[in-house]
């Protein structure tokens, strides 16, 4: 089964930078990794999940409106990581971020997320 | 304001059935054959249970169900258990390449 582990969250300032990574198995091999499309989704507290960010195995990109311009999505697959760059940051980025693997319209893997806050 | 709308919360009894909707407009639930449901644990990924509005992923009970008339999907889970209780999200392609969620709907197992 395919194994994703968010990092780079933590408690930050508003108007600064931070850079989430996503990795996956070591046992995924890198052109499997290449094949998947890959995505980062977040949840603010008490809020529903929206989708944030896509790269595809061709890595065709795309993003979100509320996040175009201030979100720079990336991938290794090399390493096997998922990558998501976030600038000027703002309370409302706020959120648990996951990242995720879709097939078929849907995300059939998720990892477990990594906390984001954004507070002075 | 989420894109899709689900009911906060539900309430069921352990073997009763119950039936969460999800509406959304002609442009993403209506327009696609491409509703996703998902069970949510606190401090766990989100777990696919539907897809393509009534598709199950392999190793999901088939007491998970989906459906969908024009604007508006519905889970609809059997035979309720403990364990079903969790926060349930439905999502929406909304074409090209975005997506949207419901809001979420707690379920309580009395």
């Amino acid at each position: 089964d395919v194994q994703l582990v968010e990092s780079g969250g933590g408690l930050m300032q508003p108007g600064g930078s931070l850079r989430l990574s996503c990795v996956t198995s070591e046992f995924t091999s890198e052109f499997t990794f290449s094949t998947y499309n890959l995505n980062w989704l977040r949840q603010a507290p008490g809020k529903g999940l929206e989708w944030v960010s896509y790269i595809g195995g061709g890595y065709s990109i795309y993003y979100a409106d509320s996040v175009k311009g201030r979100f720079t999505i990336s991938r290794d697959n090399a390493k096997r990581s998922l990558f998501l760059q976030i600038n000027s940051l703002t309370a409302d980025d706020t959120a648990v971020y996951y990242c995720a693997t879709d097939r078929d319209w849907a995300f059939d893997h998720w990892g477990r997320g990594t906390l984001v806050t954004v507070s002075s | 304001q989420s894109a899709l709308t689900q009911p906060a919360s539900m309430s069921g009894s352990p073997g009763q059935s119950i039936t969460i909707s999800c509406t959304g407009t002609s442009s993403d639930v209506g327009n696609y054959d491409r509703v996703s449901w998902y069970q949510h644990y606190p401090g766990k990924g989100p777990k696919l249970i539907i897809y393509e509005d009534t598709k199950r992923p392999s190793g999901v009970s088939d007491r998970f169900s989906g459906s969908k008339s024009g604007n508006t999907a519905s889970l609809t889970i059997s035979g309720l258990q403990a364990e079903d209780e969790a926060d349930y999200s439905c999502c929406s392609y909304a074409g090209p390449i975005t997506w949207v969620f419901g809001g979420g709907t707690k379920l309580t197992v009395l």
